[in-house]
Formats: C-alpha cells, sequence, structure tokens
C-alpha cells in the first residue's frame, strides 16, 4: 500500500500567490482531512471529506483557503493570496470512515515569504 | 477552553524510565480515544487506541482512560531513545469522523 501521497513535499513562495496542494489519498478510503501544523497552534483540522463531499469546513481560517475533492483518489487544498502566516506543515489524511485509523501523509512543507 | 489540552513539555527521560503523558478534554460524548506518535518531519501514525474507559496494552505502552475524570493517560515502560517523538492524543467526536488532537508532548530519551 503506498499511504496518503501528498505534493510537493515543500514549497517557498512569495506573499500573494496562489498555492496548490494535492493528495492522493489510501485506496478505498472514503473520508478525506486536510490539518495544517504549526508550533504555536498544533494541529488543526481544515476541512474533512466523506465520500467526496465536504462535511466540516469550520476549519479554514478564512476565504483565501479553499478545498476540492472532485474525485475518491484526489484532492487538492488551495490558498490565494497567500501570506507569511500561512507558512506551515499541510497534512492530507484519509481513513476507512467511521471510527476508522486516520493515516496521514508526510506533509507538505509551505513557506510564504 | 480547548477540547483537549496537552502539556507539549518537552519532556527529557533517562532511557529505561517509566513514562507518563497525559491529556484532559472537555467533551463528556467523546467515546474513542487515540494516541498519535509524530518523529520529526513526519506525519503523525496512531499508536494505540482505547473505546471507553479502562486500559489497554500493547507491550512497553498502555493507554488509560478515566471518563469520570475527563483524563487520558498514556504510560511508556523500559522507554528507549526510539521513542523520542512527539505524542499527540486524541479522542474522536461522537459520529466517528472528527478527531481532535492535542497538542502533541515532546519527549526525549536519553541514550
Amino acid at each position: 500500500d503506498a499511504g496518503v501521497i501528498q505534493s510537493p513535499r515543500h514549497e517557498v513562495t512569495e506573499m500573494g500567490q496562489e498555492v496548490t496542494l494535492r493528495c492522493k489519498p489510501i485506496s478505498g478510503h472514503n473520508s478525506l482531512f486536510w490539518y495544517r501544523q504549526t508550533m504555536m497552534r498544533g494541529l488543526e483540522l481544515l476541512i474533512y471529506f466523506n465520500n467526496n463531499v465536504p462535511i466540516d469546513d469550520s476549519g479554514m481560517p478564512e476565504d483565501r483557503f479553499s478545498a476540492k475533492m472532485p474525485n475518491a483518489s484526489f484532492s487538492t487544498l488551495k490558498i490565494q493570496p497567500s501570506e507569511p502566516r500561512d507558512s506551515a506543515v499541510y497534512f492530507c489524511a484519509s481513513s476507512g470512515g467511521y471510527g476508522n485509523t486516520i493515516y496521514f501523509g508526510e506533509g507538505s512543507w509551505l513557506t510564504v515569504v | 477552553q480547548k477540547e483537549v489540552e496537552q502539556d507539549p513539555g518537552p519532556l527529557s527521560v533517562p532511557e529505561g524510565a517509566i513514562v507518563s503523558l497525559n491529556c484532559t478534554y472537555s467533551n463528556s460524548a467523546f467515546q474513542y480515544f487515540m494516541w498519535y506518535r509524530q518523529y520529526s518531519r513526519k506525519g503523525p501514525e496512531l499508536l494505540m487506541y482505547t473505546y471507553s474507559s479502562g486500559n489497554k496494552e500493547d507491550g512497553r505502552f498502555t493507554a488509560q482512560v478515566d471518563k469520570s475524570s475527563k483524563y487520558i493517560s498514556l504510560f511508556i515502560r523500559d522507554s528507549q531513545p526510539s521513542d523520542s517523538a512527539t505524542y499527540l492524543c486524541a479522542p474522536m467526536e461522537p459520529g466517528g469522523f472528527k478527531t481532535i488532537f492535542g497538542a502533541g508532548t515532546r519527549l526525549f530519551v536519553k541514550a
């Protein structure tokens, strides 16, 4: 099993630029989560999908953030325009559904300068 | 008040020590309680979980939940340098989809 695959692993971008993070969940998993981790705030849930449908996006910090899941094997998290305070590690995770273990990807390390 | 409170540490112990990591939570409806381990520059991975109150043992690790006091513990016996990582407690919301993570406790086990 390849696990949850995220890209890019590292991105450095200038303030104001658009950032797109990508995720391929584990095959067969029907829940997908986007988390953000910083030293100050820890691991925060941004949004999660069940069967490709966004269920809870209350953690999305503001309208600059958007997430899509066009099919069961792909999701994107977009930040437009990016700001330095968006610098963090963004994790994608997936699970088999109710009560199942969440499997995390290796993370996308974002730096906005 | 945060839903899950966890001391970020760092906690530094000598090899072979017994380690106790703890969390408190506020939502009495939580039923599943997970512990995740996160090595530096990696994603968290599930270490173990318990359902409702009680203890669960897995090798050198014991997870304990006291729902009456809303207190979660993870004990590590005979700690090893390879246990050096951040440990995150993570109760799951009713409904079984949304997991709330504590801030994580950084543990260093010195050889």
